[in-house]
C-alpha cells in the first residue's frame, strides 16, 4: 500500500521568509496530492492540491510542485506571515473516488514576527 | 451553511463503556470517512463508506464500529474493545468522482 513520508517535522521561519515542506510517496499509482493546514483544536482545511498530470500549481503565496519520476511533492509558502503558523499535512491517493487519503505525519510551522 | 458537523466537541468515556461520535454533512457527498489523529502523528483511517448501507474497514478498525443508514450521517462507535481510545477523531466527506475530502471540526475523546 501507499506510504507517505513528510519532512521536516518542525520548521521555524521569520516573517517574510519562505517555507518549504517536502513529501515522498511510494505507490506509483497515486495521482492526487492534497495539502491540508490544521490549526490547533480544529479539523484540517484543504489549502491546495495537485494531480499527476500537472507539475506545478500556484495559489497566491502558496505553490505545490510534483516530481512523478522521483515520487516527491513539495509545498512552498512565500512571504510567510504569523497566521501561517499551523500544522501542515501532505497526503496521497490513487485516483479512485471514495478512496481514502494516506497522510504524512505533519509539519509544525512556526512563523515569528 | 453547507458543511460537516461533528458532535460533541469533547467526549469522556468511562472504562468498559461504548460511546458514539456523530458526523453529519449537508454537502450531498456520497463518501464519508473517519480518521483518528494522535499527537505527532498523521491521520489514520478507521472506516470509510462510499455509499449508503455499505462501509469498509480502514487501517485501524479494531475496537470501532460504524453505520451508514442515511447519506448525511456516518456515526462512529468506540467500543470497550478499543483499549487506547484517547485521540482526536475527524470525519470527512467527498463527492462521487472527486478525490478531495473535506473535514469536520473534530471530536476529542478522553478516558476517565
Amino acid at each position: 500500500g501507499e506510504n507517505v513520508e513528510q519532512h521536516p517535522s518542525t520548521l521555524s521561519v521569520q516573517e517574510g521568509d519562505s517555507a518549504v515542506i517536502k513529501c515522498t510517496y511510494s505507490d506509483s499509482a497515486s495521482n492526487y496530492f492534497p495539502w491540508y493546514k490544521q490549526e490547533l483544536g480544529k479539523g484540517p482545511q484543504l489549502i491546495i492540491d495537485i494531480r499527476s498530470n500537472v507539475g506545478e500549481k500556484k495559489d497566491q503565496r502558496i505553490a505545490v510542485t510534483l516530481n512523478k519520476t522521483a515520487k516527491h511533492f513539495s509545498l512552498h509558502i512565500t512571504e510567510t506571515q504569523p497566521e501561517d503558523s499551523a500544522v501542515y499535512f501532505c497526503a496521497a491517493t490513487p485516483n479512485q473516488a471514495g478512496t481514502a487519503l494516506i497522510f504524512g505525519k505533519g509539519t509544525t510551522l512556526s512563523v515569528s514576527s | 451553511d453547507g458543511g460537516i458537523t461533528q458532535s460533541p466537541k469533547y467526549l469522556f468515556r468511562k472504562e468498559g463503556q461504548n460511546v458514539t461520535l456523530s458526523c453529519e454533512q449537508n454537502l450531498n457527498h456520497d463518501a464519508m470517512y473517519w480518521y483518528r489523529q494522535d499527537p505527532g502523528q498523521g491521520l489514520r483511517l478507521i472506516y470509510y463508506s462510499q455509499i449508503v448501507n455499505d462501509f469498509q474497514k480502514g487501517d485501524i478498525a479494531e475496537g470501532y464500529s460504524v453505520s451508514r443508514e442515511k447519506k448525511e450521517s456516518f456515526p462512529l462507535t468506540v467500543t470497550s474493545a478499543q483499549k487506547n481510545p484517547t485521540a482526536f477523531y475527524l470525519c470527512a466527506s467527498s463527492s462521487t468522482g472527486q478525490e478531495t475530502q473535506y473535514f469536520g471540526p473534530g471530536t476529542r475523546l478522553l478516558v476517565l
